[in-house]
């Protein structure tokens, strides 16, 4: 069975530049949720839908970032006008239920020059 | 303010040491704690703990919480050179279903 999926796996942005960040969860799985991972740190939480519906925003750290997952599968992670401190690994995570084990994708790893 | 806290940040042993991981917590509304293995860029899934006193295993790996003093270890016998990678100890807590992370440690095993 397919895992949770995420691309690109690797972002270069040019500051300013906008940027898109795709995750397909473990099918059937209600919970989603974005992380950000700064080198050297645990994961920070960004954001958390419940099928279509974004529960919790408020991990997000400015207006720039945008969150969407509008049939309640894939779910995409929007950066606006990019910032050299936008450079993380954004993890994406998916649960079964809303109190369950998260299982996480690869990551994208975001470059911001 | 919710806080996870891991220690140490770093280890490095010889295969076949023991080792124990340390995670504690002050957090509201307590609901798990989880372990996870960060090699790469995933974390990977190890326990998932509530009730304290109850002791998870699973091949070298074992885990227990004790939720009156708010933390749990890790331990992991006979350690192998595969072992080594980042453990994540995360706590589900509050009225948002999120996880908080520790800054994790990094766990080296030397030949």
């Amino acid at each position: 069975g397919a895992g949770v999926s995420q691309s690109p796996r690797y972002k270069v942005a040019k500051r300013g530049q906008d940027v898109a960040l795709r995750c397909d969860p473990i099918s059937g799985h209600v919970s989603l949720f974005w992380y950000q991972q700064a080198l050297g740190q645990g994961p920070e939480f960004l954001t958390y839908f419940q099928n279509e519906a974004q529960l919790d925003k408020s991990g997000l750290p400015s207006d720039r970032f945008f969150a969407e997952r509008p049939e309640g599968s894939v779910s995409t992670l929007k950066i606006q006008r990019t910032q050299q401190e936008d450079s993380a690994v954004y993890l994406c995570a998916s649960s079964p239920a809303f109190l369950g084990t998260q299982y996480f994708g690869p990551g994208t790893r975001l470059l911001v020059l | 303010e919710d806080k996870v806290v891991q220690s140490p940040l770093s280890l490095v042993v010889h295969e076949g040491d023991t080792v124990t991981l340390n995670c504690s917590y002050e957090v509201t509304n307590f609901r798990s704690l989880l372990w996870y293995k960060q090699e790469k860029k995933a974390p990977t899934f190890l326990f998932m703990l509530t009730s304290s006193g109850i002791e998870k295993k699973s091949g070298r790996l074992s885990s227990i919480l004790d939720k009156k003093e708010l933390f749990s270890i890790l331990n992991i016998t006979a350690t192998q050179t595969g072992d080594s990678a980042i453990y994540l100890c995360a706590v589900e807590a509050g009225g948002a279903n999120n996880l908080f992370f520790g800054t994790g440690t990094r766990l080296t095993v030397i030949p």
